[in-house]
């Protein structure tokens, strides 16, 4: 299964977007990007997921670059609620049994 | 919205105590999971199960054993608790099929003293 590499710590400013890296440079075709995010003290909570197509819903958007070896999530106007550790994980749809949590990047943003 | 809920948000146990935790989830889900997170290892998986009375062993299943008899529960239990058993224990659901979305509750922190 691909694993995935994002930076450890990141800081954005109230208001502004943040861009959050993921590289998932050996990814397969049937691979799925999926993003999860854990405020502290809490469950991971689901924010988006996409196969090669980008993506938005009411949380964030997923950009996914055509080649698929690498993703950036967007969120859009960040609030200080958004501070959390954000995880990148790919893998096949319905097999979450192989999921390989990494350690994910923690975002601080900053008022 | 689905609800995973946890029995114990804090949990204290001597060594040697079997321990048990538990998790409901409100959503009918087929598949349900057993994390502990740790700092620096990430999440790992203790074991999951994909129906009633079914249940795999995931990365970590050695200290630990899980059951489950009714859909909506899945309990994973400590036979003799030991210290490097202290842990954030996650439990989550999700439903079967190509539903992509994992259900976390909020965990339990689990101290073995």
């Amino acid at each position: 299964d691909a694993k995935t590499t994002q930076p450890t710590s990141m800081d954005c400013a109230e208001g502004r977007a943040a861009n959050l890296p993921c590289n998932h440079s050996t990814i397969s075709g049937n691979e799925y990007v999926y993003w999860y995010r854990q405020i502290h003290s809490q469950g991971p909570q689901y924010i988006i997921h996409g196969l090669k197509n980008n993506e938005t819903n009411e949380m964030a958007s997923l950009i996914i670059t055509e080649d698929r070896k690498s993703s950036t999530l967007i969120l859009p106007h960040a609030t200080l609620r958004d501070t959390a550790v954000y995880y990148c994980i790919v893998n096949n749809a319905g097999n979450n049994r192989k999921l390989i949590w990494g350690l994910g990047t923690s975002l601080a943003v900053n008022p | 919205d689905v609800k995973v809920t946890q029995s114990s948000r804090y949990l204290v146990k001597r060594t040697g105590e079997k321990v048990f935790l538990e998790c409901v989830q409100d959503m009918d889900h087929e598949n349900m999971f057993w994390y502990r997170q740790d700092p620096g290892l990430g999440l790992r998986l203790i074991y999951f199960s994909y129906d009633v009375k079914m249940k795999e062993k995931g990365d970590i299943p050695e200290g630990y054993s899980v059951s489950r008899e009714k859909k909506e529960r899945f309990s994973l239990i400590l036979e003799s608790a030991s210290t490097n058993q202290t842990s954030m224990y996650l439990c989550a659901s999700r439903d079967r099929g190509i539903s992509e979305k994992l259900f976390f509750g909020s965990g339990t922190q689990l101290s073995v003293l």
